[in-house]
């Protein structure tokens, strides 16, 4: 278990350009989790996945930002027409959902830096 | 989603208790109390959580009010590693979204 992994770590990119980023999840957890961080700031919230299954997505997200969990298993967070203000840490975490109980437990990845010029 | 409240930063000597409040008097029967902390530039790492009763692991003990309306996250021996943000959540069981504050900014001082 290599824990959460997400690619790229850190990533520059010019107003108006797509992004993409990937995360892959503890190996058979059912839940994944996407945050945004700026500095100061703590985790917000963006959205989430039951298996392929998305929950729900935060208000404050815009028609620019899309994810995705085909199989259920890695995820991608897609950015179009980037604008200076999507400069941030995007995080990802993943959480076992067993029996039926919450673990509570998120594990998170070390993030990806995105900073649009 | 219930709101958590924390005071902004607070100092601990190294060595002594840290003692970490929360407000959260919109809190409903269902929900969960959690903390997190986040060490400068890595990703939030899960310490306790808890419904009624009073809680501990080998990080921390989580007191939770009998009204559930506050907690107090206990780290017994601050050391200077435990210099991070920590983050209380509510968390309602059925919606399995966790929402940060902004957190408290905990400094252990040598």
């Amino acid at each position: 278990d290599t824990g959460v992994s997400q690619d790229p770590r850190h990533k520059i990119t010019k107003r108006g350009q797509n992004v993409t980023f990937r995360c892959d999840p503890i190996s058979e957890h059912n839940r994944l989790y996407w945050y945004r961080q700026t500095l100061g700031q703590g985790p917000e919230f963006l959205t989430y996945f039951q298996n392929e299954a998305q929950l729900e997505k935060s208000r404050l997200l815009s028609d620019r930002f899309s994810a995705e969990r085909p199989k259920g298993s890695f995820s991608t967070l897609e950015i179009q027409r980037t604008e200076q203000g999507d400069s941030a840490m995007y995080l990802c975490a993943s959480s076992d959902r067993t029996g039926g109980k919450t673990t509570g437990e998120l594990f998170f990845g070390e993030g990806s830096r995105l900073t649009v010029l | 989603d219930a709101k958590t409240t924390q005071p902004t930063s607070m100092d601990c000597a190294e060595g002594r208790a840290a003692n970490l409040p929360c407000n959260h008097s919109t809190i409903s029967g269902n929900e969960y109390v959690y903390w997190y902390r986040q060490i400068h530039s890595q990703g939030p790492q899960y310490i306790i959580h808890g419904l009624k009763n009073n809680e501990t692991n080998e990080m921390a003990s989580l007191i939770i009010t009998e009204d559930r309306k506050s907690s107090t996250l206990i780290l017994p021996h601050a050391t200077l590693r435990d210099t991070a943000v920590y983050y209380c959540i509510v968390l309602h069981s059925g919606t399995y979204k966790y929402i940060f504050g902004t957190g408290t900014r905990l400094k252990v001082l040598a």
